[in-house]
């Protein structure tokens, strides 16, 4: 089974910082990758998928790049609103297991 | 714009089994993976497993024997059934539409259920 790894696990950062989060994966998944912004009580957003697509309505500060086994997150001008847990999903390999990463949270600095 | 919702008993006895049911509206079930999603409280999102609208499913290998994913499409229902639960499968589960290809796009508000005698 492919396990994905994140790091960091926790994030302390200010307002206007450039933020990166990075998912590793324990076998090559080429693009299947998507990333989720999840905040206290709600259900999770899809922010980014296939790696590096932005999802409709997402503000671009998000980014994603990455194949393989390494895949980043960035925020290139952290928000109030950004301060979340970051989550990346595989959706690799046949039939696909959309297995998670254990998560990051962003916490204000 | 599609819209799911979760219904279920929120609490459950130690060794029965958890059944909750998914509502979609706005959409039929056409042309996707519906999952299942649970996050235990403090913890992170754990993948429980998919019906492919064609009726295969897949499941995450630690819950493989315990869970049972259907669908009604009659009802646009598809449903989740995990047997022998113990405290640690207390969670708030959801349910999801989703492609490997472009994620999981829509998600149901969350459902909390506590397993407890």
């Amino acid at each position: 089974d492919i396990q994905l790894t994140q790091s960091p696990s926790f994030l302390s950062a200010s307002v206007g910082d450039r933020v990166t989060i990075t998912c590793r994966a324990s076998q090559g998944i080429s693009s299947y990758l998507a990333w989720y912004q999840q905040k206290p009580g709600k259900a999770p957003k899809l922010l980014i998928y296939a790696a590096s697509t932005l999802q409709s309505g997402v503000p671009s500060r998000f980014s994603g790049s990455g194949s393989g086994t390494e895949f980043t997150l960035t925020i290139s001008s952290l928000q109030p609103e950004d301060f979340a847990t970051y989550y990346c999903q595989q959706l690799n390999s046949y039939p696909p297991l959309f297995t998670f990463g254990p998560g990051t949270k962003v916490d204000i600095k | 714009q599609v819209q799911l919702q979760e219904s279920g008993p929120g609490l459950v006895k130690p060794s029965e089994t958890l059944s909750l049911t998914c509502t979609v509206s706005g959409g039929s079930i056409s042309s996707y993976y519906w999952s299942w999603i649970r996050q235990p409280p403090g913890k992170g999102l754990e993948w429980i497993g998919y019906i492919y609208y064609s009726g295969s499913t897949n499941y995450n290998p630690s819950l493989k024997s315990r869970v049972t994913i259907s669908v009604d499409t009659s009802k646009n229902q598809f449903s989740l059934k995990l047997s022998s639960v113990t405290a640690a499968d207390t969670a708030v589960y959801y349910c999801a539409r989703g492609t490997a290809a472009a994620g999981t796009t829509d998600w149901g508000q969350g459902t909390l259920v506590t397993v407890s005698s």
